[in-house]
């Protein structure tokens, strides 16, 4: 039973276009993340959210609109995508008070 | 802000020896270090993580140092194998409140046979 998924694992489109990756979290943590993989493998954290309520958004362009629908859930919708999104997403999350990061597997995305 | 310097950004070595990856961070009141392999294709996984309030940590293999003072960790791998072989990437955070963690660039560590 996975800890944290995310669904789609690969994900094409066009540029332009708006999509939507989701994250699950079975942990029963407060805490959800949505980092992001470029193709030199930086990770950097995009947003943070706590029992539903953003925390963090380290500048991540209002394209990128991530939802939270409750605490287990944490959602990211992009519009408008251009070629510089293409990168892997990670969903994450972590217990209280304690910095372990779980990921999810994470979801490629690759605009064209 | 937190910022976390790792060296070397790619390092070979042969299966046995050891491999040594080197972090540094900026903010004094960074309490929690840990580690995370990333295989091919894969998320992430820690494997190892350090509190300031110890010096060094080590398990089976891997084993991590940390000094406060100069502000900079160490991970260590002895005797390595080829399934070592991964990117690893060395974190730093508060560990209290809503803090998250600032991730180094990454090594990627290829083990020969």
């Amino acid at each position: 039973d996975t800890a944290v998924s995310q669904t789609p694992k690969y994900l094409v489109t066009q540029m332009g276009n708006d999509k939507s990756i989701k994250c699950e979290q079975n942990l029963g943590h407060d805490t959800m993340y949505w980092y992001k993989q470029d193709s030199k493998k930086f990770l950097k954290i995009m947003f943070s959210y706590n029992n539903k309520e953003l925390i963090i958004n380290e500048t991540v362009p209002n394209r990128f609109s991530p939802k939270s629908p409750d605490k287990a859930h944490l959602n990211l919708h992009i519009n408008s995508l251009e070629l510089g999104d293409s990168a892997v997403y990670f969903c994450a999350t972590t217990p209280p008070n304690t910095g372990e990061l779980f990921f999810g597997e994470g979801s490629r995305l690759t605009v064209l | 802000g937190e910022n976390v310097e790792q060296h070397p950004s790619t390092l070979s070595v042969q299966e046995g020896d050891s491999a040594v990856i080197k972090c540094t961070y900026s903010d004094s009141a960074s309490n929690y270090f840990p580690w995370y392999k990333q295989e091919l294709g894969k998320r992430p996984q820690l494997i190892i993580d350090i509190r300031s309030n110890v010096g060094e940590k080590k398990d089976q293999r891997i084993a991590v140092t940390l000094n406060k003072t100069a502000k900079h960790f160490s991970l260590h791998i002895t005797e390595t194998q080829p399934e070592d072989s991964a990117v690893y990437f060395c974190a730093a955070s508060r560990e209290s409140g809503y803090s998250t963690l600032t991730f180094g660039k990454g090594t990627m560590l290829l083990v020969s046979p």
